[in-house]
């Protein structure tokens, strides 16, 4: 089935620096690719809808300054999170729909973000 | 958005067959319903989805009700392996595009 990747699989930072977190789709062309962030015990919310090309679709109440989504190509959707908070810390996932294929999302491994 | 309600959480005997529910009674006729399962830490993974008529795949079986108003998600022979969450979701489309409207799902855990 489809691959997507993320990078990194975790990373810890200091309070006020920026992440930035990768989204790769391995073996198929994405156009657009989701955000979410979910944390413990708790399901994953849609933060953001990434457009090859365009800007960014951000869901309400995320703060589109805080959270910059770049979709440069159609295999990489980055996901920058700015000055970033205690918070912020949480399972950030992200999906892309195959062009060629049916709706399916397929879901990348998730990036683990600790801010201390 | 039409939503879904699932069981918090099911236990199964390793071995045998799964059977998860979800209502979902509020579905628009063109929305369809997808399986989606989390295991701790990784990714969702994709299972099933369909409009009104019955799938199966290999890993699992979905059947809908005529009235389409609540759907069951079968994995025939459940594994360790099959243990984590997973959700019902009826799609959503907004301006072509797909989103996915994650509900809190269901913890399956498997039982040797």
């Amino acid at each position: 089935g489809a691959v997507v990747s993320q990078h990194p699989s975790w990373v810890i930072c200091k309070s006020g620096t920026s992440v930035k977190i990768e989204c790769r789709s391995l073996d198929f062309q994405a156009t657009t690719m989701f955000w979410y962030r979910q944390f413990p015990k708790q399901s994953l919310m849609l933060m953001a809808t990434s457009n090859e090309g365009s800007k960014a679709t951000y869901e309400q109440g995320v703060e589109k300054d805080k959270f910059l989504i770049n979709h440069a190509s159609l295999t990489l959707s980055t996901l920058t999170v700015t000055s970033a908070h205690p918070e912020d810390s949480s399972f950030y996932i992200c999906s892309a729909r195959d062009l060629q294929g049916s709706y399916e999302q397929y879901f990348g491994p998730g990036t683990r973000l600790t801010v201390t | 958005d039409a939503k879904t309600t699932q069981p918090t959480s099911m236990d199964c005997a390793e071995g045998r067959a799964a059977n998860l529910p979800c209502n979902h009674s509020t579905i628009s006729g063109n929305e369809y319903v997808y399986w989606y399962r989390q295991i701790h830490s990784q990714g969702p993974q994709y299972i099933i989805h369909g409009l009104k008529n019955n799938e199966t795949n290999e890993m699992a079986s979905l059947i809908i009700t005529e009235d389409r108003k609540s759907s069951t998600l079968i994995l025939p022979h459940a594994t360790l392996r099959d243990t984590a969450v997973y959700y019902c979701i009826v799609r959503v489309s907004i301006f072509g595009n797909e989103k996915l409207t994650f509900g809190t799902g269901t913890r399956l855990t498997i039982i040797p």
